[in-house]
């Protein structure tokens, strides 16, 4: 199995839907996030998570909110789907306490396509 | 305009040839880390680098952080097809709360 594992892989929703990503990993990482990718533009950060207590926006957050529901997990949503929203969604960990902190583990990815 | 900029967008070979791609920024970072994506697979880790200068190399892939930590480079000798990928950088600015700023990416295909 995956140490960090999405779902859906694909999606497909229309226009004002609301739609969850999910997200459970195995490694034990306290630090969890999400993010974002578009052509050409690299990953962005939407939130992460340092802790089951700890929610950050990070640089694109608006139309996304996520719940830590453990340490193994964590969601985003998108409460009203709009187009815009396409994109390449991964989730990802990484160990604060390791030698290579900041080093993320990510899932192999979750496609949305918002007609 | 991103905060790191990757040169080129993309780059098309033949197996054999040599292949650098850039990563520049005019921030100064505490580290940076390159990483390998393949189609529908997340990026996985190559290398980190933390000190300026700092060159490391993995086989046929040589990465170096400029003396400044503004800059980084991967090249790649005797490119395989094996090579093909997107090529992240990654920077880490500890101002930045802990949290990676990435690249736009190289889209590598080499060329049987």
């Amino acid at each position: 199995d995956a140490d960090v594992t999405q779902t859906p892989r694909n999606r497909i929703t229309k226009t004002g839907k609301r739609i969850m990503l999910e997200c459970s990993q195995t490694k034990g990482h306290d630090r969890m996030y999400w993010y974002r990718q578009d052509p050409g533009l690299g990953l962005r950060l939407i939130y992460y998570s340092f802790d089951v207590k700890d929610i950050n926006k990070g640089e694109i957050s608006d139309g996304y909110s996520v719940s830590r529901q453990a340490q193994a997990k964590f969601s985003l949503s998108l409460e009203s789907a709009i187009p815009n929203q396409t994109a390449l969604y991964f989730c990802a960990t990484s160990d604060p306490r390791a030698a290579g902190a900041n080093v993320l583990t990510f899932g192999a990815g979750s496609r949305l396509t918002v007609l | 305009t991103q905060l790191l900029e990757q040169s080129p967008q993309f780059l098309s070979i033949q197996e054999g040839e040599n292949l650098t791609v850039y990563c520049n920024s005019s921030s100064v970072f505490s580290s940076l880390q390159w990483y390998r994506q393949e189609p529908g697979e997340g990026p996985v880790l190559l290398v980190t680098v933390v000190t300026g200068g700092e060159v490391k190399k993995l086989k046929r892939l040589t990465f170096q952080f400029g003396d400044a930590r503004k800059d980084s480079s991967l090249h790649i000798t005797a490119a395989q097809p094996g090579d093909t990928g997107l090529y992240l950088c990654a920077g880490l600015r500890g101002a930045a709360g802990n949290k990676l700023t990435f690249g736009g990416g190289t889209r590598v295909l080499v060329k049987p």
